[in-house]
This record gives C-alpha cells, sequence and structure tokens, in this order.
C-alpha cells in the first residue's frame, strides 16, 4: 500500500529553537497535504492544507508565522515549527492525498517535546 | 462546532466479542465517511470507508453500517481480538477529500 514518510519520528529541542518535520510521499504523488496536531488522547486537530506549489491554508487559530509550511514538490510538504515554546509540544501527524485516487494516507507521526 | 459526535470514548470487550463504535454527523454535505485506526505513537491508518450511496460495507471482520437518513454510521468488529486493541475515529470528508473532520476517538481494549 501507498506509504507516507514522517521524520524525525521524535524531537527534543531547547525553547526558542526552531524544528523542521518532513512529510514524504514514496510510492505516489500528492497534490494535497494535510498537518495535523494531536493532543494525549484526543482527536486531530487539523492545523493547515498545503497544495503543491502554493500557500498553505491555516485553520482559524494556527499561526501561519508560527507553523511554516512548504509543500514544494508533489512528494515532499515540510512543517517548520518556529522559536518553539512548551506549549507546542505535540503530536504532529502529516498525511497526503494520492492524486489519482484521492485515497488519504498518514504519516507515523512526530513527537515534539520543547524543554 | 462540533461536526462529529462518536461514542463511546473507550469500550472493553471481550475476546471473540462484538465491539460497536458510533458516529453520528450533522452536515449532509459529506460525502465519505470512513474509519481510521491508530496505535500509540502511530498516525492513523484507514481501516475501511463508506459512501452514502450504500448502507453496508464489510471488509473481513470489519463492517461499516451506514444511516443516511439519521445522518449515523457506526463501526463492527466481529471476533474481536486483542490486537485490535487501539483508538478508532471515525471521520467525515467532503468535498473531494479535502477537508477531513475526526471523530473525538474511542480507545478500544480486547481482553484475552
Amino acid at each position: 500500500g501507498a506509504v507516507v514518510s514522517q521524520h524525525p519520528s521524535r524531537v527534543i529541542c531547547k525553547s526558542g529553537t526552531s524544528v523542521k518535520i518532513e512529510c514524504r510521499s514514496l510510492d505516489f504523488q500528492a497534490t494535497t497535504m494535510f498537518w495535523y496536531r494531536q493532543f494525549p488522547k484526543q482527536s486531530l486537530m487539523l492545523m493547515a492544507t498545503s497544495n503543491e506549489g502554493s500557500k498553505a491554508t491555516y485553520e482559524q487559530g494556527v499561526e501561519k508565522d508560527k507553523f511554516l509550511i512548504n509543500h514544494a514538490s508533489l512528494t515532499l510538504s515540510t512543517l517548520t515549527v518556529t522559536s518553539a515554546h512548551p506549549e507546542d509540544s505535540s503530536f504532529y501527524i502529516c498525511s497526503a492525498q494520492d492524486r489519482l485516487n484521492e485515497k488519504l494516507f498518514f504519516g507515523s507521526g512526530t513527537q515534539l517535546s520543547v524543554l | 462546532q462540533q461536526q462529529v459526535k462518536q461514542s463511546p470514548q473507550s469500550l472493553i470487550v471481550q475476546k471473540g466479542g462484538i465491539s460497536i463504535i458510533n458516529c453520528a454527523y450533522e452536515n449532509t454535505a459529506f460525502d465519505y465517511f470512513p474509519w481510521y485506526q491508530q496505535f500509540p505513537g502511530k498516525g492513523p491508518a484507514l481501516l475501511i470507508a463508506i459512501r452514502p450511496d450504500v448502507s453496508e460495507k464489510k471488509e473481513g471482520r470489519f463492517t461499516i453500517s451506514f444511516n443516511k437518513s439519521a445522518k449515523q454510521f457506526s463501526l463492527h468488529i466481529m471476533d474481536s481480538q486483542p490486537g485490535d486493541s487501539a483508538t478508532y475515529f471515525c471521520a467525515v470528508h467532503s468535498g473531494g477529500y479535502q477537508k477531513v473532520t475526526f471523530g473525538t476517538g474511542t480507545k478500544l481494549q480486547v481482553i484475552p
């Protein structure tokens, strides 16, 4: 089946640093990728939708200058958490939509811990 | 505005039993209704999905029942196994999958 690779799986950083998370579709092209945030024992909350070659669309309440999204190719989207603070600690998950069959596939997630 | 209500929040089932999880939605514009399975520390994985033109879909031990008039759909796991222990999310899609809204999740524990 289709695979979405997300890296890193876990990152620990100091407050004030920036962290980049990569999301790659390995065997299909993804015109649209999504970024979610998930707190413990809670559901996935959509943060933003990115379309290849255009600016990301952010959900209400998500700071676009805080969470920079780049979708430079049909197989790669990145999320950069800028000047991370402890309250940004969370599980971040990407998903990619296969442009041929429109199915959605998820990455394995990134656990971000900001000290 | 909560568009998808999922119940129960947690569920304990004995091995071999039937696990049933329910979801209710509000917006009739939704046109794709999947269930996702998530293990701890992992991203969700598509389990089974249904479109509103059918009332039931079965894949192995997993069945979705869909009631369009009641705006409800449910997941049935037959012959539940300990390996099914995970968190299950229903979701609703609209507009060509451009936006997915997830339910609140159900933590299923299947005990031997």
